[in-house]
């Protein structure tokens, strides 16, 4: 049974470019929600996709989106990259109406 | 809104020693509390969780925790670490909404275990 996986697993990236990020649920689940790690830091919730739509979002601007589709996988995309985007993205995903989350490996996305 | 303090960024312990890492939280609603650990280069694993019932939540490798409502605390302990153990742990709360909700992290202890 696969977890969650994501891809790629690296990315290096300039200033004011557009990444897009991937991820594939754990078997079963529908649930996918994704969150930001900079370095030294906790992961900060960016948002959650369920039934291809979104459902929450923190306190992420604009540039962040996001989209799920039909087989639950989802994409991050990330608009005009700042020096500040720089982190660990996880993806973690779950079951509707389930509180515990699976995470992802994670993407390592550094902008110079 | 909720929030999550770890109070200790980093915890020295000699192998075999037993060892404690703190988090409290705040939360206006009830809460669901969670302790995850995070090796190096590696995304998060879940030791353990606290929905409802027993206050004493017993998770894998040998970690649990007690609930406290009244001091609005999660401590995570262990009786005897092994080296194995040396990595970051968060705790989480969750406040329960949305179809499954986000994750409120701290932002970490350090464990780090020696000979």
């Amino acid at each position: 049974d696969a977890g969650v996986t994501q891809s790629p697993t690296h990315l290096i990236k300039t200033r004011g470019q557009q990444v897009t990020l991937r991820c594939s649920p754990k078997s079963g689940h529908d649930t996918v929600s994704w969150y930001q790690q900079a370095l030294g830091q906790g992961p900060q919730f960016i948002f959650q996709y369920y039934e291809e739509e979104e459902r929450q979002r923190g306190n992420f601007p604009d540039r962040f989106s996001g989209h799920q589709f039909p087989n639950y996988s989802s994409e991050l995309n990330v608009n005009a990259l700042l020096l500040g985007d720089s982190a660990l993205y996880l993806c973690a995903s779950s079951l509707v109406g389930d509180y515990e989350q699976y995470f992802g490996p994670g993407t390592r996305l550094t902008v110079t | 809104a909720q929030s999550v303090t770890q109070l200790d960024s980093q915890v020295p312990v000699f192998e075999e020693a037993p060892v404690e890492l703190r988090c409290n939280y705040s939360s206006s609603v009830s809460v669901y509390l969670f302790w995850y650990v995070q090796y190096p280069n590696q995304g998060l694993q879940l030791l353990l969780k606290y929905l409802s019932g027993s206050t004493l939540v017993k998770g894998i490798n040998g970690f649990e925790a007690e609930f406290n409502k009244s001091q609005t605390s999660f401590h995570l302990r262990k009786p005897s670490v092994h080296i194995s153990d040396t990595a970051e742990y968060f705790c989480a709360v969750s406040d329960g909404s949305g179809t499954a909700s986000k994750l409120t992290f701290g932002t970490g202890t350090r464990l780090q275990v020696t000979l």
